[in-house]
């Protein structure tokens, strides 16, 4: 029973490229939530979704980045024309509804952005 | 904007010695749940209390919510050197429907000393 995946696990761009960072959730979840974690600071809400909707995107920033949850396959999280401040890890949870009250939250082990 | 403070940011203790570290904010929480976070990892849930003045205990960690469901804290017993970790705790939203949106603190680094 396979946990939340998270690919690839470092990431490395240069300033510019696109980043794109995968998400599988656990098996049976139908709800993804992305967040960031800047050094120094707590982790961040950026996105929740769930297959084929963005339900709040409200902690995202408006220019470059994106997320998806398709119907199949995993959901993606884009970073269009990295800068060095996209630089933090960025994680990827899971839950079987939208809501932590009952379940808690399932957290990948996170991607690393680095932007040189 | 809701907040969490949790203290103290760093603690350093030896092994077999207890401890407690706080979380706490002037907003209103439907929940709040602590995670544990190790180096290149994602944080991996402890508990999740959901009533004012809720206690759980998980084998040496106590957990307690506070009455206004505002403020939390974790008591470490006789702690070991596998306790070692970022703590985070966690507020789930109690606002227009976004009890989802978790509202993270910055942390507690505990580092348990043999």
């Amino acid at each position: 029973n396979a946990g939340v995946m998270q690919n690839p696990r470092h990431l490395v761009r240069r300033r510019g490229q696109e980043a794109r960072l995968r998400c599988s959730p656990m098996k049976g979840h139908s709800h993804v939530y992305w967040y960031r974690q800047l050094p120094e600071e707590g982790l961040k809400f950026m996105v929740y979704l769930q297959k084929e909707n963005i339900i709040d995107e409200s902690g995202m920033p408006k220019e470059r980045f994106s997320a998806e949850f398709p119907k199949e396959g995993p959901s993606i999280l884009r970073i269009q024309q990295v800068v060095r401040g996209d630089s933090a890890a960025y994680f990827c949870a899971s839950s079987p509804v939208g809501s932590s009250s009952n379940y808690g939250y399932t957290f990948g082990s996170g991607t690393r952005l680095t932007v040189v | 904007t809701q907040l969490l403070e949790q203290s103290p940011q760093f603690l350093s203790i030896q092994e077999g010695e207890n401890l407690t570290v706080y979380c706490n904010s002037s907003s209103v929480f439907s929940s709040l749940q602590w995670y544990r976070q190790e180096p290149g990892e994602g944080p991996v849930l402890l508990v999740t209390v959901v009533t004012g003045g809720e206690v759980k205990k998980l084998k040496r960690l106590t957990f307690q919510f506070g009455d206004a469901r505002k403020d939390s804290s974790l008591h470490i017993t006789a702690a070991q050197p596998g306790d070692t970790g970022l703590y985070l705790c966690a507020g789930e939203g109690n606002s227009g429907g976004s009890n989802y949106k978790l509202t993270f603190g910055k942390g507690t680094l505990l580092t348990v000393n043999p």
